[in-house]
């Protein structure tokens, strides 16, 4: 079964704090992103990539960055928390045009 | 850019009643579209995907949908609601062109016993 591994279901953690969100998959698919979810909101793209490292700007890419320096991994940090990151964060992959693959997600709360 | 709408934010259901959720996009050539569904503190799951050919897509859990181009809509049904199903659901559109997917706002399906 393929699969999209996101390291932490929960997190708390300070502001101020750097935090590393990781996700891997295992279906060497060539595109990865990574998506914040937000009541009323919906899926907002914060940062992807079409290839290892390599990256583009979604939508929302203040205060966040990534890393892709292996294919199967693709790591979103926060280089300095912030209470309005409190969000539910949202890894996929995919192939060409067949529909992205999600992770379980990561609930980060900062406090 | 290609968006997506999805005019209702919460529907409720009797199980059993059949169900229909709505979905309109703006794209400006033919895209690529899908429908998730996520379950309470998940990610989401691909429940079905249009690129081409018959308009009408069936998907796993008994989902089907169909694209209607003059209406730019991609509407999601189900004949026979069950409790199981209760979850969001979100439309999405990808561009022809790259990877780029972006995905409607959400509809929170209630099923009532």
């Amino acid at each position: 079964d393929v699969k999209v591994t996101q390291s932490s279901r929960y997190l708390v953690k300070r502001t101020g704090e750097k935090v590393f969100l990781e996700c891997v998959q295992d279906m060497d698919h060539e595109n990865m992103f990574w998506y914040r979810q937000d009541p009323g909101l919906g899926l907002r793209l914060i940062y992807f990539s079409y290839d290892v490292k390599m990256k583009e700007k979604g939508d929302i890419p203040e205060g966040y960055s990534v890393s892709r320096e292996k294919k199967e991994r693709f790591s979103l940090i926060l280089e300095s928390a912030s209470t309005n990151q409190t969000s539910m964060y949202l890894c996929a992959s995919s192939g060409a045009h067949y529909g992205y693959t999600f992770g379980s997600g990561t609930r980060l709360t900062v406090v | 850019a290609q968006s997506v709408t999805q005019p209702d934010i919460h529907i409720t259901v009797s199980e059993g009643a059949s169900l229909e959720l709505r979905c309109n996009y703006s794209y400006g050539a033919t895209p690529y579209l899908f429908w998730y569904v996520q379950s309470p503190g998940q990610g989401l799951q691909l429940l079905l995907k249009y690129f081409s050919g018959d308009t009408l897509v069936q998907g796993i859990k008994g989902f089907e949908a169909e694209f209607k181009r003059s209406q730019s809509s991609f509407n999601l049904r189900k004949p026979s609601v069950h409790w199981s199903d209760a979850a969001e659901y979100f439309c999405a559109v990808e561009s022809a062109n790259n990877n780029d997917m972006r995905f409607g706002a959400g509809t929170r399906l209630t099923v009532k016993p």
